[in-house]
């Protein structure tokens, strides 16, 4: 796997658009982007996945650098549900996908 | 609703004693994994299974047995030469290797 960096946490306000930031900068070029999200005491969630384009889906955007050595997860509009730790991991498919490292993540703060 | 369901939510154990946690999961999921949480940290893989009676040790496996002998069951023992067992234990699925992983909502598992 890809060795990524985050920050330890964030802070965002309710309704307001929350950016993520990964570094992945030792990702081979077949290694997708993957964020999970986990509340306390609760298996984490999928949130979104990519490989070279920008991805899009219900929960969040997937922005991914040209050079894709970073990566940025973005709420469009925070709530106070999307209080989490928000993992960002650089994996391959196939064979090692069960084999991705969840690192500490970042935890996600949001005010009312 | 398809899913995953780890119980018991919370389990007491005494040091030396052997004890089994339970992952089913209705999704037809050919692929299963567990993962281990210590406090303030990421997730370990501890095994994984990628067909019926087949499984592989993850990053941490010693101390541990698991069976995949159906394909909705994956169930984790913790044995006696497990020397720190008291962590939060987590069961994914997937559809195949290369799909988002689904998890259930762990075990507490305390061992004094």
């Amino acid at each position: 796997d890809a060795k990524t960096t985050q920050p330890n946490s964030m802070e965002s306000n309710e309704e307001e658009p929350v950016h993520l930031p990964c570094n992945h900068s030792t990702i081979s070029g077949t290694d997708y982007i993957h964020w999970y999200r986990q509340l306390p005491s609760q298996g984490p969630e999928y949130v979104i996945h990519g490989l070279t384009s920008n991805v899009n889906n219900r929960m969040a955007s997937l922005a991914i650098a040209e050079d894709r050595k970073s990566s940025t997860l973005i709420l469009h509009r925070a709530t106070l549900r999307d209080a989490a730790v928000y993992y960002c991991i650089g994996g391959a498919g196939g064979t090692s996908y069960g084999k991705l490292t969840f690192g500490q993540g970042t935890i996600l703060t949001v005010h009312p | 609703d398809g899913g995953i369901t780890q119980s018991p939510k919370y389990l007491f154990r005494k040091e030396g004693q052997n004890v089994t946690l339970s992952c089913e999961q209705n999704l037809n999921h050919d692929a299963m994994y567990w993962y281990r949480q210590d406090p303030g940290q990421g997730l370990r893989l501890i095994y994984y299974s990628q067909i019926v009676n087949d499984f592989q040790k993850g990053d941490i496996a010693e101390g541990y047995s698991v069976s995949r002998e159906k394909k909705e069951s994956f169930p984790l023992t913790v044995t006696s030469a497990q020397k720190n067992p008291t962590a939060f234990y987590l069961c994914a699925s997937s559809r195949v290797q290369s799909s988002p992983l689904h998890f259930g909502n762990g075990t507490r598992l305390t061992v004094t």
